[in-house]
Order: C-alpha cells, then sequence, then structure tokens
C-alpha cells in the first residue's frame, strides 16, 4: 500500500515550456487536490477533484489544468511555465466520508528558470 | 476573506519544555480543524476537531479547540528534537472539504 505517490520528484523548465505531474492513490479515495506551498504562505489550493472525471478551481487556479480520468490518478498541467510558479507542488487524497483528513504525497519541487 | 493565521511563526526552545501553538481562524461555515505535522517532505495527519470534539489528545500532543475564540491551540510537552518540524493548522469549511491553511509554525528544539 504505497499510499499517494507523485512523479517526477525534481524538475527543472525554461520559461514557456511545459509539464505534467502525475499523482496516484491505491486507497480508492473520491477526492483529490493539487496544492502549491512557497515559503511564508503555507498550502494553497489549486484545483481539486470530487471523484472521477470532475474538476473544480481551487484558490489559485491561473496557468494550470487538471484531470481525473481515473479515479485513483490526478494530473496537474502547466502548459506555459513561468518563473512564478516555481514552488513545491503536493498531492493530497480523501475519502470524502469521516474522518475527513487528507493524505499527502511526497511533493514535486519544480523550479522555473 | 476566509483566513487562518498561526502564531508564533516560529518558535525556538530546549529539549524538555512545553509548547503551545496557536491557531485562529475566520471561516464561514466552519466544519473542523485540523492540525498536520511536517517534516522534511509531505504534511502528516496529527489532529481533527470538530464541534462535537473539541478536544483531542495523543501521547505527549493535544489539542484544544474553542469555537467562542475562533481558535486552537496545540500543546506538546517534553518536547524532543524529533518534535523540530513545521505544524500547520487548517480549517475546513462549507461541506465540499476544502481545506483553508495557515502559512505554519516552524518549531526547532534544541537538545
Amino acid at each position: 500500500n504505497a499510499g499517494v505517490t507523485q512523479t517526477p520528484k525534481f524538475r527543472v523548465l525554461k520559461t514557456g515550456q511545459s509539464m505534467t505531474l502525475l499523482c496516484a492513490q491505491d486507497m480508492n479515495h473520491e477526492y483529490m487536490y493539487w496544492y502549491r506551498q512557497d515559503p511564508g504562505m503555507g498550502l494553497r489550493l489549486i484545483h481539486y477533484s470530487v471523484g472521477e472525471g470532475t474538476t473544480a478551481k481551487g484558490e489559485v487556479p491561473d496557468g494550470y489544468n487538471v484531470s481525473r480520468l481515473k479515479k485513483q490518478n490526478f494530473l496537474l498541467g502547466l502548459e506555459s511555465a513561468a518563473p512564478s510558479q516555481t514552488s513545491v507542488y503536493f498531492c493530497a487524497s480523501s475519502q470524502g466520508t469521516e474522518p475527513y483528513e487528507q493524505y499527502f504525497g511526497p511533493g514535486t519541487r519544480l523550479t522555473v528558470t | 476573506e476566509d483566513k487562518v493565521v498561526q502564531s508564533p511563526l516560529s518558535l525556538v526552545v530546549h529539549e524538555g519544555d512545553t509548547v503551545t501553538l496557536n491557531c485562529s481562524y475566520e471561516v464561514t461555515n466552519f466544519r473542523s480543524l485540523l492540525w498536520y505535522k511536517q517534516e522534511k517532505k509531505a504534511p502528516t495527519f496529527l489532529f481533527m476537531l470538530t464541534s462535537s470534539g473539541i478536544e483531542k489528545k495523543s501521547g505527549r500532543l493535544s489539542s484544544i479547540l474553542d469555537k467562542k475564540e475562533l481558535s486552537s491551540i496545540l500543546n506538546i510537552t517534553a518536547t524532543q528534537t524529533g518534535d523540530s518540524a513545521i505544524y500547520l493548522c487548517a480549517v475546513e469549511k462549507d461541506s465540499n472539504y476544502q481545506l483553508i491553511w495557515g502559512a505554519g509554525t516552524k518549531l526547532i528544539i534544541k537538545p
């Protein structure tokens, strides 16, 4: 039981390049989330999904897109990376019923130059 | 605008000391408050407090929710170097399972 996994762990992009971050969970959770974490700002929700085939915008969705084609996977895409998107990205999942705690992946450190 | 504020932002104490971390919130339609510990990588869940469960305890850690004061505290007694981490507070609002996160308290325990 791996929990929540993320690939890749590290990535360096040039401005304007695109990439996709993959999140996978093996806990049969309904809800999945993408956050970014910047120093001194805590976790900010980018997008989330309440089930296969559904996604919704969070607090800071601009510049990102997501897809949830399979229940266990949640993809985060950057179409045209910008230096402001340099951050650590965390994926999380929760079962959608009590208890509501979210389980986090190990994170992806992204640097955009 | 919903917000969650943690204090202090950072704290340095010696092993064996007791620490109290604070979390205050202004969130519409409050459902629950959660505490997480973040060491080097992913945050890990500590406690969840709701209207029906305003105090939780696990070993040397305990947490209380004060719904009147819209705040929570996390106490750690007899601190150890392994308690060094960033402690995050988050509040769940409405029924869409989104969390509003505080910026965290960085706790450093000196031997």
